[in-house]
């Protein structure tokens, strides 16, 4: 079966443009997370869906950050406009119901 | 507020010893999971282990064994005759069950070594 899917798995863009990050769940799945990891932080959950509907987006660090499930099987996370602050590994990971969460391989993201 | 800590920062340890990864956590959910993932050179997070707070028995699986004590707020992860293989960054976590979701908290990982 296929795992958790994003894409791309590395980007290195400019200051100032627009990064889309992308991540295909596992099928079946209703809950989706999106995590960014980063030395100084850890790892820390910036927002989840249940159902495509967000539930908790209490750890989107700002404006400029935002994510949108259009549907079961995809999301994307935004970053407009990056900042090289942003720079990190982003990790999407899916689960049903209760049951643990699979991760993808994550998108590592540098902004120059 | 939640919390997870993993007081050891970075291990180094030959290989054949055994090691324990220690994880205290703060809660005030009376329902809550544990969860341990491994995050190998190549940067996947790999689930390992799940428990329950209702579930105090100790688990193990092959060379992988967890001890699960409420009453002192920890879920230590023992590799016993440890591999090179074994090298990663392991992390304990701690979640509630949020509108049919578990919101993940996970301490900031220690860092396994193995050497031959």
């Amino acid at each position: 079966d296929a795992g958790v899917i994003q894409s791309p798995r590395h980007e290195v863009t400019e200051m100032g443009q627009e990064v889309t990050l992308r991540c295909k769940p596992i099928s079946g799945h209703n809950s989706l997370f999106w995590y960014r990891q980063t030395m100084m932080r850890g790892l820390e959950l910036l927002i989840y869906f249940n159902n495509n509907v967000p539930i908790d987006d209490s750890g989107m660090p700002e404006d400029r950050f935002s994510a949108k499930m259009p549907n079961a099987s995809f999301s994307t996370l935004k970053i407009q406009p990056s900042e090289p602050r942003d720079s990190a590994v982003y990790f999407c990971a899916s689960s049903l119901g209760s049951q643990p969460q699979h991760f993808g391989d994550g998108t590592r993201l540098s902004i120059l | 507020a939640q919390k997870v800590t993993q007081a050891q920062t970075e291990i180094s340890v030959v290989e054949k010893e055994d090691v324990t990864l220690d994880c205290v956590y703060e809660t005030r959910d009376t329902t809550y999971y544990l969860f341990w993932y491994k995050q190998p050179p190549s940067g996947e997070l790999v689930f390992l282990i799940r428990r329950n707070s209702f579930d105090e028995q100790n688990e193990i699986s092959g060379r992988y064994s967890w001890n699960f004590q409420k009453s002192t707020s920890s879920f230590n992860f023992t590799i016993t005759a440890s591999q090179v293989v074994d090298s990663a960054v392991y992390f304990c976590a701690l979640s509630g069950l949020i509108q049919g979701a578990q919101k993940l908290v996970f301490g900031q990982g220690t860092r396994l070594t193995i050497n031959p």
